[in-house]
């Protein structure tokens, strides 16, 4: 069964803790995306990553860091940094990242929130 | 840099009518136009996509018009039925290099029997 996997659904932020958010893609696709989502605001981009072993910042890229050693992981760390975390965070990937525009594929979310 | 505005916030209409969701966008460069829809607690897919070469796309009970010269695009639905109740997103990029979406912010579509 091909998609886009999030984990944790649900996941609590202590102040000053650095959480990480997982998102694995078993559709062999190249381009994998975070957007943040806040009621009222749309998805954000926080990062992106074009291909292993690069990404680039998004709209909103602070207080936040990424990793993609792998295709098929593209996991996402709030930081203590990140004054304001409490937000339902997506992942997505998509074929390819340049030349055309192409469908996004989204996971399921994460729902982090700060106690 | 690219500028998404989505109107109305939220849509209420009865089973059977039409809705129409519209977006504007800043940024003349654009020219891919996609519509996402995300139902309650399920993660957003697209519906339909529309590209600056074409002026409208329709795909059974839904349309997506473009007017570049406006900047703006429209998102109709026919005949609505309670399962289209959802939140619709509208975004825009450019299809040079990366594929940067800019979203709108959501318009809630409550379809009532």
């Amino acid at each position: 069964d091909g998609g886009i996997t999030q984990s944790p659904k649900y996941l609590f932020r202590k102040e000053g803790q650095n959480v990480t958010l997982s998102c694995e893609q078993n559709l062999n696709h190249d381009a994998m995306y975070w957007y943040r989502q806040d009621p009222g605001q749309g998805l954000r981009l926080i990062y992106y990553s074009q291909i292993v072993n690069d990404f680039q910042k998004g709209d909103i890229a602070e207080g936040y860091s990424v990793s993609r050693e792998k295709k098929e992981s593209f996991p996402l760390t709030v930081t203590s940094a990140q004054k304001n975390p409490t937000a339902f965070y997506l992942c997505a990937s998509s074929i390819r990242s340049a030349a055309t525009n192409e469908k996004l594929f989204f996971g399921s979310g994460t729902q982090l929130s700060v106690l | 840099g690219e500028n998404v505005e989505q109107h109305p916030s939220t849509l209420s209409v009865q089973e059977g009518d039409s809705a129409v969701i519209k977006c504007t966008y800043s940024d003349s460069a654009s020219n891919y136009f996609p519509w996402y829809k995300q139902e309650l607690g399920k993660r957003p897919q697209l519906i339909i996509d529309i590209r600056s070469n074409v002026g409208e796309k329709k795909d059974q009970r839904i349309a997506v018009t473009l007017n570049k010269t406006a900047k703006h695009f429209s998102l109709h639905i026919t005949e609505t039925q309670p399962e289209d109740s959802a939140v619709y997103f509208c975004a825009a990029s450019r299809s040079t290099g990366f594929q940067k979406l800019v979203f709108g912010t959501g318009t809630r579509l409550l379809v009532s029997p």
